[in-house]
């Protein structure tokens, strides 16, 4: 049973440049949040994805968005990248109304250069 | 009021000690402590969590300590092993969707 599944697992762009990241979530799961982990810091909150909807969004501006696809897969853009925008972005799913299973994946390493 | 307050920043520790990690909130309406364990190049992994109805929840070596008057708890790790270096967070969440970290405390216990 395959967990939460992220690629590219790292990626380089340029700042200016838009990225995109994809989350496949755990088998079972329907709701995939996403999360940016600074380096030496706690990850914090973009958004959750849920029956295909942004459901809850964190303090992230508008150049951060996402999808969910119906097969509950999603992904995550970002556009006119800066070079605070290199972190760790980790994708975590779950199933609606379920709170102790949160899972997350390995994440995928952004650096902006 | 969003905050989870970690702390210390880092740890060390013989093997066999008893690293304690603690952490404070604001927000009331949190309901839902977790603590997760992740290494590096890994995301974080679930190790323990908490509801604030009980005091104390022990998982293996792993024991969560609850204080909801002071809005504070903490991680006990009983006869830590080298395998247990890693950083440790505190999380907390409401509603059960956004998880709130705390900063983290990265534990390296000595052979």
């Amino acid at each position: 049973d395959a967990g939460v599944t992220q690629s590219p697992t790292h990626l380089i762009k340029t700042r200016g440049q838009q990225v995109t990241l994809r989350c496949s979530p755990k088998s079972g799961h329907d709701t995939v949040s996403w999360y940016q982990q600074a380096l030496g810091q706690g990850p914090q909150f973009i958004f959750q994805y849920y029956e295909e909807e942004e459901r809850q969004r964190g303090n992230f501006p508008d150049r951060f968005s996402g999808h969910q696809f119906p097969n509950y897969s999603s992904e995550l853009n970002v556009n006119a990248l800066l070079l605070g925008d290199s972190a760790l972005y980790l994708c975590a799913s779950s199933l609606a109304g379920v709170r102790y299973g949160y899972t997350f994946g390995s994440g995928t390493r952004l650096t902006v250069v | 009021q969003q905050q989870v307050k970690q702390s210390p920043q880092s740890l060390i520790v013989q093997k066999g000690g008893i690293p304690i990690i603690n952490c404070a909130y604001e927000n009331t309406a949190f309901d839902y402590f977790p603590w997760y364990q992740q290494f590096p190049g890994k995301g974080p992994a679930l190790l323990i969590a908490i509801r604030p109805d009980v005091s104390e929840k022990k998982e293996g070596r792993f024991t969560i300590s609850f204080n909801k008057s002071a809005k504070q708890f903490s991680l006990h790790i009983m006869d830590s092993q080298p395998g247990d270096s890693a950083t440790y967070f505190c999380a907390a969440n409401s509603d059960g969707s956004r998880l709130t970290f705390g900063e983290g405390t990265q534990l390296t216990v000595n052979p």
